[in-house]
C-alpha cells in the first residue's frame, strides 16, 4: 500500500529556508502519469497548493509562491523535497505531500499525514 | 482569497440532502475537471469525487458531483452525523503555466 511520509525540522527562524522531504514507499516515484507535490494549510485556514514534480524533473508551481519555492526529486531514494526560502510567519502551516494523478489534468489522489512547520523567532 | 469560491458553511439534518457549490472561471472549472476532498478534524484531506463525478472505491454513492460551465456542485444525500467535516473543491488552472487551485472550503454541520 502506498505511503507518503513527510519529514523535516518543525521550527525555522524568519528569513531562513524551510526544507521538507517526502519519502514514498509501497510504489515507485518513477511511475508514469503521476506527479508528486506539496500542499499546505495554515492554522484554521484552507488548502493552498504549492507545486509538483514529475520523476523526469518537470515542475509546476503556484504562481504566488514560485519565486521562493523549489520542488526536487530523487528517484534513487524514491523521495521528493520542498524548499521554501526567506520564510515568514505566513509560512507557518501543516505541509502535506501528495501524489498527483495526471490524466486530462492533475489532482492529488493520495496524501501524506502532514507535518507542522512553524516559523519561530 | 481563494481562486474557487465556496460557501463557508452549510448545514442539514440527518437524512437530508445538501449541496455545496464551487464557482470558478474559464481557465479552471470551465476548462478542466473538478475534484472534491473531505477533511475530518486533525486529518489529511481525502478524495471524495474526481473528474467531476467519479467516486473512488470505498466512497458511498450518497456522494455525487456535477459540473456545468464554470461551476460545480457536490451533493450529499441521506446526510449522516459522520459527514460533518470540511469540504474543498479543486481544479487545474491553465493560466500562468498551469497550477492547481482550491476553493476556500465549506464547513458542513449536521444538526
Amino acid at each position: 500500500q502506498l505511503q507518503l511520509q513527510e519529514s523535516g525540522p518543525g521550527l525555522v527562524k524568519p528569513s531562513e529556508t524551510l526544507s521538507l522531504t517526502c519519502k514514498v514507499s509501497g510504489g515507485s516515484i518513477s511511475r508514469s502519469s503521476y506527479y508528486w507535490g506539496w500542499i499546505r494549510q495554515s492554522p484554521g485556514k484552507g488548502l493552498e497548493w504549492i507545486g509538483s514534480i514529475y520523476y523526469s524533473g518537470s515542475t509546476y508551481y503556484n504562481p504566488s509562491l514560485k519565486s521562493r519555492v523549489t520542488v526536487s526529486v530523487d528517484t534513487s531514494k524514491n523521495q521528493f523535497s520542498l524548499k521554501v526560502r526567506s520564510v515568514t510567519a505566513a509560512d507557518t502551516a501543516v505541509y502535506y505531500c501528495a501524489r498527483h494523478y495526471c490524466g486530462a489534468d492533475c489532482y492529488p489522489d493520495y496524501w501524506g499525514q502532514g507535518t507542522l512547520f512553524t516559523v519561530f523567532s | 482569497q481563494s481562486v474557487l469560491t465556496q460557501p463557508p458553511s452549510a448545514s442539514g439534518t440527518p437524512g437530508q440532502r445538501v449541496t455545496i457549490s464551487c464557482s470558478g472561471s474559464t481557465s479552471n472549472i470551465g476548462s478542466n475537471t473538478v475534484n472534491w476532498f473531505r477533511q475530518l478534524p486533525g486529518t489529511a484531506p481525502k478524495v471524495l469525487i474526481y473528474s467531476n463525478n467519479q467516486r473512488p472505491s470505498g466512497v458511498p454513492d450518497r456522494f455525487s458531483g456535477s459540473k456545468s460551465g464554470t461551476s460545480a456542485s457536490l451533493a450529499i444525500s441521506g446526510l449522516q452525523s459522520e459527514d460533518e467535516a470540511n469540504y474543498y473543491c479543486a481544479a487545474w488552472d491553465d493560466s500562468l503555466n498551469g497550477h492547481l487551485v482550491f476553493g476556500g472550503g465549506t464547513k458542513l454541520t449536521v444538526l
